[in-house]
C-alpha cells in the first residue's frame, strides 16, 4: 500500500508570495492533518480535515489555510509569505477520526515539503 | 494546556548500549501516547503507541510503558545499533473529543550511535 505522498518536496519562494502544498493520504484514510516543523518551535499542529471539513485548528495566523477534497486529498495554502514560514511542512493521514473521548487512531506521516522563503 | 517534555539531546551512545529517552506529559484525563522517529531528510515514522494506563508499546526492540501515576512514557531499548541514529519524538493526543486529530509533540531527542 502506498504511503502518504506530498508534493512538491522542495519549494523556494520569496516574501509576499503565496504557496500551495499538496498531500495525498493513504488509500482509505479520510482524516488529514498538517504540521509545521522548525528548529526553533519544533512540531506544531496546523489543522485537521475530515470529510472535507476542518475539524481542528492550531494557533496559526489566517494566512495559513487548507482544504480537503472529496477523494480525501488535501492542500494547504500560505499567503503573503514571511521569512519565518520557512519550515518543513508535514502531512499525516489516519483512517478515521474517532468519535469517542480518546482518539487512538494512528497518524501516518508523509516525507514533508521543505519550504524556503527568501 | 496539554504538553510533552522530553530529555534534551543529543544523546551519544556506543553500539549495543542501553537506551533510555525520558518523556513526561501533562494532560487532563487519559491521552493516547506515541513515539515517532525521524531519520535525516525524512518524515516521521510511528515507532510505538499506548492508549491506556499500564499499556506497553513495543516495536523493533523499542519499548515504552504508559505510566499514569508518574505521567511518563519513557522509551527504552536494550541494545542500540548505528541504524537507530535518528531524532525521537514523544507525542500525545489529548482525550478531549474536539482535539482528537491533534498530536502534541515534545521537542525531540537526537540519538547518535557510534560503532
Amino acid at each position: 500500500k502506498a504511503g502518504v505522498t506530498q508534493t512538491p518536496r522542495y519549494l523556494i519562494k520569496t516574501r509576499g508570495q503565496q504557496v500551495t502544498l499538496s498531500c495525498s493520504p493513504i488509500s482509505g484514510h479520510r482524516s488529514v492533518s498538517w504540521y509545521q516543523q522548525t528548529p526553533g518551535q519544533g512540531l506544531q499542529f496546523l489543522f485537521e480535515y475530515f470529510s472535507e471539513t476542518q475539524r481542528n485548528k492550531g494557533n496559526f495566523p489566517g494566512r495559513f489555510s487548507g482544504r480537503q477534497f472529496s477523494n480525501s486529498r488535501s492542500e494547504m495554502n500560505v499567503s503573503t509569505l514571511e521569512l519565518g514560514d520557512s519550515a518543513l511542512y508535514l502531512c499525516a493521514s489516519s483512517k478515521k477520526r474517532d468519535r469517542g473521548p480518546v482518539s487512538t487512531d494512528t497518524q501516518y506521516f508523509g516525507p514533508g515539503t521543505r519550504l524556503t522563503v527568501l | 494546556g496539554d504538553s510533552v517534555t522530553q530529555m534534551e539531546g543529543p544523546v551519544t551512545l556506543s553500539e549495543e548500549a542501553f537506551l533510555t529517552i525520558n518523556c513526561t506529559y501533562t494532560a487532563t484525563g487519559y491521552p493516547s501516547l506515541f513515539w515517532y522517529v525521524q531519520y535525516p531528510g525524512e518524515g516521521l515514522q510511528l515507532l510505538l503507541k499506548a492508549t491506556k494506563a499500564d499499556d506497553k508499546g513495543s516495536n523493533k526492540g523499542f519499548e515504552a510503558t504508559y505510566r499514569k501515576e508518574t505521567t511518563s512514557f519513557h522509551l527504552e531499548k536494550g541494545s542500540v545499533q548505528v541504524s537507530d541514529s535518528a531524532v525521537y519524538f514523544c507525542a500525545l493526543i489529548p482525550p478531549i473529543y474536539n482535539q482528537g486529530g491533534k498530536l502534541i509533540f515534545g521537542q525531540g531527542t537526537e540519538l547518535s550511535v557510534k560503532p
